[in-house]
């Protein structure tokens, strides 16, 4: 089955910190790659996707992401945190032109003082 | 613009019964998918509407759930004789078009249900 595996279940970093989270995907063919984030109290909302093209991309918020085929990777950078990116994270992946999102089982961030 | 509105934010139920979602989508989406989010098991698809066309079903975990979408619009999804492993947070999805997998989901504030 089609699965997206999230490494981190929890990060804690302090501000002003990197952040890397990582993502990797089950190979499935041909794959949109797309991060989520889940603020406290609040709707899931897009970070930033990749379809083609350059596989560095930039979101919201200062996030970007590097699609590595090779590795079958999607990993989420940011270069410096803040308090206010005390979030939940979500990688997902649709494959081969199906429209329902794979999603990983998150990895929760929390930044402190 | 509005986005997607579901109802009720919380329902708290006995085992056995029957419980309706309702899942408002953002006006003129024509796609709209469920998913259910519950700990240890993360996000998980459920099914998924595409205009007037047949409705993706294949990640409804029993023949106790069901959906249906009126008018192209509203979606209700029904859990029948509620089982406690049904607890979980139930969330709508919709977007603009199909695009390949490549549309962007725009996710509801999901309904909480507790089965007791």
């Amino acid at each position: 089955a089609q699965s997206v595996s999230q490494h981190n279940h929890h990060v804690i970093l302090s501000e002003a910190a990197s952040l890397e989270l990582g993502c990797n995907y089950s190979y499935g063919g041909t794959v949109n790659l797309f991060w989520y984030v889940q603020y406290p109290g609040q709707h899931l909302q897009l970070l930033l996707k990749y379809f083609s093209g350059d596989p560095l991309v930039k979101g919201i918020k200062g996030f970007e992401a590097e699609f590595i085929k090779s590795k079958f990777s999607f990993n989420l950078r940011k270069p410096s945190v803040q308090w206010s990116d005390t979030a939940e994270y979500f990688c997902a992946v649709t494959y081969s032109g199906n429209t329902p999102l794979v999603f990983g089982k998150g990895t929760r961030l929390s930044v402190i003082a | 613009g509005a986005g997607v509105s579901q109802s009720p934010s919380n329902k708290v139920t006995e085992k056995g019964k029957d419980v309706e979602l309702r899942c408002d989508p953002i006006s003129g989406h024509t796609a709209l998918y469920w998913y259910r989010q519950s700990l240890g098991q993360g996000l998980e698809f459920l099914i998924y509407f595409q205009g007037n066309s047949a409705p993706d079903k294949s990640g409804l975990p029993s023949d106790r759930f069901s959906a249906e979408r009126t008018g192209g619009s509203v979606s209700t999804l029904t859990i029948q004789r509620t089982q406690q492993e049904d607890s979980a947070v139930y969330l709508c999805a919709s977007s603009p078009r199909p695009g390949q997998g490549r549309e962007t989901q725009y996710f509801g504030p999901g309904t909480r249900l507790l089965v007791l």
